[in-house]
């Protein structure tokens, strides 16, 4: 089935550090969402994208979608501790709106 | 308030116990969904319903089971043939058409001794 891979699967930066996470699929994606899950919460919705090379920015954060919509990235400029937590990308997919997650990655930040 | 609400927050329960976790929501969503999520790990979906009556298996069925009697609610039950229930289960909700984003209850962690 389809697979969507998230890299890194962690990382640690210092406050005021920049951070990326990618996100890759094998397959043409119709669509791509973030969401951030904070340590024992839920996840929480930031965004989606659909247009091939779409960009789209709130505050610190920038999200791309790739041109062949097979990868899509989140950047984070200058790091706050308040950013901590797993980010995940995920695909809406069919007429009953099904979410299929990325693996995650898990983000550190150390004052 | 709207939102969803998933209880009990913690669930413990004996091997070969069935046991029966609650999502209820006030959004008017149509479709509800099941997600499970193993420690360092994506959220992998059980079952989602779009409509009352209507449901269908996710990716990780087996050993789960859940009906749709109401549109605000969507119990999942965990049962015995699941081998390997001890995770955190989150609800969610969503409209069909549009920015379908997904909202999560805070989640149940279920934990099998």
């Amino acid at each position: 089935g389809q697979q969507v891979m998230q890299i890194p699967q962690y990382q640690h930066v210092q406050e005021g550090e920049d951070f990326t996470t990618y996100c890759n699929s094998s397959t043409t994606l119709s669509n791509i969402q973030w969401y951030k899950q904070r340590p024992g919460g839920h996840p929480v919705f930031l965004i989606q994208l659909v247009k091939s090379g779409e960009v789209k920015k709130q505050k610190r954060l920038t999200f791309q979608f790739g041109e062949a919509k097979k990868n899509s990235s989140l950047h984070i400029t200058a790091t706050q501790t308040t950013d901590v937590g797993t980010y995940f990308c995920a695909e809406n997919t069919g007429t009953a709106s099904k979410l299929t997650f990325g693996t995650g990655t898990r983000l550190q930040v150390t004052l | 308030d709207g939102g969803i609400t998933q209880s009990p927050k913690y669930l413990f329960r004996k091997e070969g116990q069935n046991v029966t976790l609650s999502c209820e929501q006030n959004l008017n969503h149509d479709a509800m969904y099941w997600y499970r999520q193993d420690p360092g790990q994506g959220l992998r979906l059980i079952y989602y319903s779009q409509i009352v009556n209507d449901f269908q298996k996710g990716d990780i069925a087996e050993g789960y089971s859940v009906s749709r009697e109401k549109k605000e609610s969507f119990p999942l039950t965990v049962t015995s043939a699941q081998k390997n229930p001890t995770a955190f289960y989150l609800c969610a909700s969503s409209i069909v058409s549009g920015t379908t984003e997904a909202f999560f209850g805070q989640g149940t962690r279920l934990t099998v001794v």
